[in-house]
């Protein structure tokens, strides 16, 4: 089962930065923070993932809390392309996804 | 690098039919997952092959799916007989092998969205 909490839908104006939130209170201490997106009709996309320290990629930046049981997705600059479902996954390296419903993305021009 | 292909993109049946749907990963990906994805939500897994081994298929309904790997490569899933819940897009995705694929992404294909009548 999913272990993560995610807002149902979320709206963005092109051009700023898309903050997308995760609560995983339950998190344990070998389970690692992963991003991925779905673009309409298309397969999950993977984004970025985490342990503990922020991560930034060509994509987007994670920030994981200190306490590690929050993290928050920042895409910098969204822009059209970047409407999708967002899902935010806590998994043990080598265990399943467990994908939930994630976040609707709209990023309005 | 060539992504994962999955064919068909699309398939209509009625239930009792059976169906069909086929993956070729990415070149060199040991793993090779079957995801199920029913409209509004996530995708969930399916079964999980390491080569042409079963490492996971706790969620694979038996009595009707099954799926195979013979050669390492490509896989097939089908269901026989097809129900009305069975409408859903199927996901194929691959990853590096253990243990350098546990730690990174899985890489999707477009999918096959079943219609069963």
């Amino acid at each position: 089962d999913a272990k993560t909490t995610q807002p149902p839908s979320m709206d963005c104006a092109e051009g700023r930065a898309a903050n997308l939130p995760c609560n995983h209170s339950t998190i344990s201490g070998n389970e690692y923070v992963y991003w991925y997106r779905q673009i309409h009709s298309q397969g999950p996309q993977y984004i970025i993932h985490g342990l503990k320290n922020n991560e930034t990629n060509e994509m987007a930046s994670l920030i994981i809390t200190e306490d590690r049981k929050s993290s928050t997705l920042i895409l910098p600059h969204a822009t059209l392309r970047d409407t999708a479902v967002y899902y935010c996954i806590v998994r043990v390296p080598g265990n399943q996804f467990y994908f939930g419903t994630g976040t609707s993305l709209t990023v309005i021009p | 690098e060539a992504g994962v292909a999955q064919s068909p993109r699309y398939k209509i049946i009625e239930k009792r039919q059976s169906v069909a749907f086929w993956c070729n990963p990415i070149s060199g990906h040991a793993t090779l997952y079957w995801y199920q994805q029913i409209l509004g939500q996530g995708p969930k897994l399916l079964i999980q092959f390491q080569n042409n081994g079963v490492v996971d298929d706790s969620q694979l309904p038996k009595d009707r799916f099954s799926a195979e790997r013979l050669k390492g490569v490509d896989s097939t899933l089908k269901i026989q007989p097809a129900k009305l819940e069975d409408s859903a897009v199927y996901l194929c995705a691959s990853s590096l092998g253990l243990p350098q694929g546990a730690w990174g992404e899985q890489y999707f294909g477009p999918g096959t969205r079943l219609t069963v009548t």
